[in-house]
């Protein structure tokens, strides 16, 4: 079984501009959540989708912005780039999300750089 | 504020040795604490625990839970180099969000 996959794997841009990510899930699972890893934050979370809607969202500016397709796929977007949104974005699937009580899976991450 | 704090930040120990790993939580409706493993990519995921008192063990690791001290402790023994990675606690909360500690940076030396 394939695991989480995410595109792209490294990033450059410039501030003011905007990033999509893309994170395909595992097979059969409905949930993507997604991160932020920073050295100084750590990993927090941003938000989950579940079958196409957004579940929860974590303290994260409306620059943050996500979605998910019929397939399970989703994407996250990151409008007006900042310094400090450089950081490695990971993806984790599971089969009910976070309310239920299985495992979630990640995928490799993103690493995004702005400049 | 919700948050997990985990401890020590950083630790070095020699091959063979037995190291616990500590993380305690001040969350409203807690719902389950994880345990993660990250080496140089994504977190791999180690335990879920969610009752008080009840070991959780793979291989030559273990955790268990204290909800009412509210903390938890990962315990390898006879370490290995391939141990060496940062090890990850997450607390999810009923309104389905997860906090996350910034992790203990474990280095085995062999």
């Amino acid at each position: 079984k394939a695991g989480v996959t995410q595109t792209p794997r490294y990033l450059i841009k410039t501030r003011g501009q905007q990033v999509t990510l893309s994170c395909s899930p595992i097979s059969g699972h409905r949930s993507v959540s997604w991160y932020q890893q920073t050295p100084g934050q750590g990993l927090q979370f941003l938000f989950e989708y579940f079958s196409e809607t957004q579940r929860n969202k974590g303290n994260f500016p409306g620059r943050f912005s996500g979605r998910q397709f019929s397939n399970s796929r989703s994407e996250m977007n990151v409008s007006t780039l900042e310094l400090g949104d450089s950081a490695l974005y990971l993806c984790a699937s599971s089969l009910a999300g976070l309310a239920g009580l299985e495992t979630q899976y990640f995928g490799p991450g993103t690493r995004l750089l702005v400049l | 504020e919700d948050k997990v704090v985990q401890s020590p930040l950083s630790l070095v120990v020699h091959e063979g040795d037995t190291v616990t790993l500590n993380c305690s939580y001040e969350v409203t409706n807690f719902r389950s604490l994880l345990w993660y493993k990250q080496e140089k990519k994504a977190p791999t995921f180690l335990f879920m625990l969610t009752s008080s008192g009840i070991e959780k063990k793979s291989g030559r690791l273990s955790s268990i839970l204290d909800k009412k001290e509210l903390f938890s402790i990962l315990n390898i023994t006879a370490t290995q180099t391939g141990d060496s990675a940062v090890y990850l606690c997450a607390v999810r909360v009923r309104d389905d969000k997860i906090i996350f500690g910034k992790g203990t940076r474990l280095h085995i030396l062999p």
